[in-house]
């Protein structure tokens, strides 16, 4: 299994323009989440979907969209970009359980925008 | 409104001794405590989570205490070693796990020789 897989590596963006952030599983996962990451603050939750055509808000949606139309993959969109949207991006994944939940993180997208 | 909060923001460890992170929270409805372990480049991964059915939970040389009615469980390093320097995150969630975690912000550990 290669687990949770994001593409890209790296981004830098020029404020304006979009892209796609790619997350994809293959652990057959029901529940996928985004996360922002930024130096001090911890992970916030960004949207997160419990299966297929299912999605939610978290924490910090605003400037993101979500779509899951398969159980394997979650992309996370962002329109007209912005410097505060420079962070580390973490997709992860998770089978709640019988009251575990353990979250299996990708390696991260580090974006810049300037 | 931050629902866990962590402390210490960093903290810097002798080889070989005990490593103490502790989280407080506020929402009672919370029912599951993992800690996640992140090295530098890397995405968070579980380390060890509790439920507050029990006050401790050991893995080897990692311990959780509980504490339900002060609303606080904390993360006890023992025999701490360099590997173990990295930075570490309490979560919660409630209904079982079947709802999004709530993570602290954070400790940055580092184990010196």
């Amino acid at each position: 299994n290669a687990g949770v897989t994001q593409t890209p590596k790296f981004r830098i963006l020029k404020i304006g323009q979009s892209m796609t952030l790619q997350c994809a599983q293959d652990m057959n996962h029901n529940y996928m989440y985004w996360y922002r990451q930024d130096p001090g603050m911890g992970l916030k939750l960004i949207y997160y979907s419990v299966g297929a055509g299912i999605t939610d808000k978290g924490e910090v949606p605003n400037g993101y969209n979500v779509s899951r139309s398969t159980t394997e993959d979650f992309p996370l969109r962002l329109e007209l970009a912005a410097p505060s949207q420079t962070s580390v991006y973490f997709c992860a994944s998770s089978h709640p359980d019988r009251g575990i939940d353990t979250q299996y993180f990708g390696p991260g997208t580090r974006l810049t925008v300037l | 409104q931050q629902q866990v909060k962590q402390s210490p923001q960093s903290l810097i460890v002798q080889k070989g001794g005990i490593s103490i992170i502790n989280c407080a929270y506020e929402n009672t409805a919370f029912d599951y405590f993992p800690w996640y372990q992140q090295f530098p480049g890397k995405g968070p991964a579980l380390l060890i989570a509790i439920r507050p059915d029990v006050s401790e939970k050991k893995e080897g040389r990692f311990t959780i205490s509980f504490n339900k009615s002060a609303k606080q469980f904390s993360l006890h390093i023992m025999d701490s070693q360099p590997g173990d320097s990295a930075t570490y995150f309490c979560a919660a969630s409630r209904d079982s796990g079947n709802t999004p975690l709530v993570f602290g912000k954070g400790t940055r550990l580092s184990v010196i020789a």
